[in-house]
């Protein structure tokens, strides 16, 4: 099983600053099978990034997805309002399958 | 519109046995791999078990290999999970899950998801 580390644990961010989140991986992820999500309480979770860099469908171009081997980032160019939420990644080129513990981005 | 709908989430004890269905609509869905993922309430998410197109490829976390079972009816569309010998530990919200890409493989990133089902294990 592929162990997903994701830190800092908590981003605090002012609306306009870039946020930079971080994925590690325990081995190396096959063909950069890694995406990740946002996640709102009371929502489902809301996919953004696959293929370590691919930006899903109707995901706007502040967030960017880079890396590969064991190492991974998800930035976010401009902080909007919206924005401030959990962000998760998950490996999925393996079984069993693996998500991080989260990154969650408050508002400072 | 992609809709899942879960349902079959209970207040269960340990050691009980639960059924969990997702009904789906709005896409082919012998087309595309399915996913079940779990949520510990104020925790993480958790992949619990994955299912190929046809039924002949599943795959499951270590944490319910040999307890929990993935399958699917293609004409009836619908997606379940059996749960056997349930443990306190398997408290989640239950999240029915489809993968963005439709070559039939459940080893794809997830991009539509049902709003969940309750199980809670409990004394």
């Amino acid at each position: 099983e592929i162990v997903l580390t994701q830190f800092p644990g908590t981003l605090s961010l002012s609306p306009g600053e870039r946020a930079t989140l971080s994925c590690r991986a325990s081995q190396s992820v096959t063909s950069r099978s890694l995406a990740w999500y946002q996640h709102k309480p009371g929502q489902p979770p809301r996919l953004l990034i696959y293929g370590a860099s691919s930006w899903a469908t109707g995901i706007p171009d502040r967030f960017s997805g880079s890396g590969s081997g064991t190492d991974f980032t998800l930035t976010i160019s401009r902080l909007e309002p919206e924005d401030f939420a959990v962000y998760y990644c998950h490996e999925y080129g393996s079984s069993p399958q693996t998500f991080g513990q989260g990154t969650k981005v408050e508002i400072k | 519109e992609v809709q899942l709908v879960e349902s079959g989430g209970s207040v269960v004890r340990p050691g009980g046995s639960l059924r969990l269905s997702c009904a789906t609509s709005g896409f082919t869905f012998d087309d595309y791999g399915m996913s079940w993922v779990r949520q510990v309430p104020g925790k993480g998410l958790e992949w619990v078990s994955g299912i190929n197109w046809n039924g002949d490829t599943t795959g499951y976390a270590d944490s319910v290999k040999g307890r929990f079972t993935i399958s699917r009816d293609n004409a009836k569309t619908s997606l379940y999970l059996q749960m056997n010998s349930l443990r306190a530990e398997d408290t989640a919200l239950y999240h029915c899950a489809r993968v963005l890409l439709g070559s039939g493989s459940f080893y794809f990133a997830i991009d539509s998801w049902g709003q969940g089902t309750l199980v809670s294990v409990s004394s």
